[in-house]
Parts: C-alpha cells; structure tokens; sequence
C-alpha cells in the first residue's frame, strides 16, 4: 500500500514551457487535492475533485487545469509555466466528505526560470 | 471562506518545556478542528482532530483544546523532543457546504536539544 504517490519529484522548466504533475492514490478515495506550497504562506488549495470525472477550482486555479479520468489518478498541468509557478506541489486524497484524514504525497518541487 | 490565523508563527523550545500553537478562525458554523503535522522534506500528516462537541482532546504527549466562543483552538505538545521540530497547520472546517479544507500559514516549531 504505496498511498499516495507524486510524479516527477523535481523538475525544472523554462518559461513558456507546459508540463504535467501526476498524483496516485491506492487508497480507493473519493476526493482529490491538488495545493502549492510557498514560503510564509502555507498551503493554498489550487484545483479538487470530488469523484471521478469531476474537478473543481480552488483559492488559485489560475495558470492550472486538472483532470481526473480514473479514480485513483489527478493530473495537474501547467500550460504555459511562468516564474510565478516556482513552488512546492503536493497532492493530498481523503474518503470522501471535508472532515476526513486528508493523506499527502511527498510533494513535487517545481523551478521555473 | 474561513479566514484562519495561526500564532506564533516561529517558536523555539528547550527540548522537555511545552509549547502551545493558537488557530483562530472566523467561521462561527466552523465544527472540525484538525491539526497536521509537516516533517522537512515531507507532506503534512494529521496529528490530531476534535469536532465541536467536545472541548478537548488528548492523544499521549499532544492535545488539541477548543474554545467555540472566541473562535480559537490550540494544539499543546508537553515534554517536546527533537522530533516534535516540524511544521504545524491547523485547518477549521464545517461540514456543510464545504468541499476543501483551508490551512493556517503555520507554525514553526524548533525544540532544541
């Protein structure tokens, strides 16, 4: 039981460049997460989904988009990266409902120039 | 949404001294109280949790108190250990007509050996 995985770890991008971060769970869980973090300012919900096929925008969904064709996957892509994306991603899962266990990946460290 | 604040922001322990972490929050239909846990390097971990029908909460070495009327609650961890360094979030929440839960900006906390 892996819980949940993030791929790539790191990676580095030049601006203008598109990328995707995968995030899978085998925990069988209903809801998604996808936030960023920066320093000084914690943890900022990007992009959710509630169940497959679904996906919703969070504190700051601008510059992202999400899909979550199967159950235990959520995508995050950045179409066109910009400096400004420099941060720290992690993807997070819970059963379903707000007040449940949320479970973190390792996180992906991002740096775009 | 919820507006979360988290004091102190950096606190610095002698390792076997407490050390106390307050989350104020401005929804008063806020009834979920969970606080994780960040390691360096690593995903936060949920620690501990206490819904609104309960005052507090203890689980060994951390404890989670809750105070409805002001609107705050505080996670205490007694006799530290090098090991308690870390980051805290704490995440107010309701269970009704929210999806995604809002973090504090975290708390530093150093135990020095």
């Amino acid at each position: 039981n892996a819980g949940v995985t993030q791929t790539p770890k790191f990676r580095v991008l030049k601006t203008g460049q598109s990328m995707t971060l995968l995030c899978a769970q085998d925990m069988n869980h209903e809801y998604m997460y996808w936030y960023r973090q920066d320093p000084g300012m914690g943890l900022r919900l990007i992009h959710y989904s509630v169940g497959e096929g679904t996906t919703a925008k969070g504190e700051v969904p601008d510059g992202y988009n999400v899909s979550r064709l199967k159950k235990q996957n959520f995508l995050l892509g950045l179409e066109s990266a910009a400096p400004s994306q420099t941060s720290v991603y992690f993807c997070a899962s819970s059963l379903g409902q707000v007040q449940e266990t949320q479970y973190f990946g390792p996180g992906t460290r991002l740096l775009v120039l | 949404g919820e507006n979360v604040e988290q004091h102190p922001s950096t606190l610095s322990v002698q390792e076997g001294d407490s050390a106390v972490i307050k989350c104020t929050y401005s929804d008063s239909a806020s009834n979920y109280f969970p606080w994780y846990k960040q390691e360096l390097g690593k995903g936060p971990q949920l620690i501990i949790d206490i819904r609104s029908n309960v005052g507090e909460k203890k689980d060994q070495r951390i404890a989670v108190t809750l105070n409805k009327t002001a609107k705050h609650f505080s996670l205490h961890i007694t006799e530290t250990q090098p090991e308690d360094s870390a980051v805290y979030f704490c995440a107010p929440t309701r269970d009704t007509g929210r999806r995604a839960l809002t973090f504090g900006s975290g708390t530093r906390l150093q135990v020095q050996p």
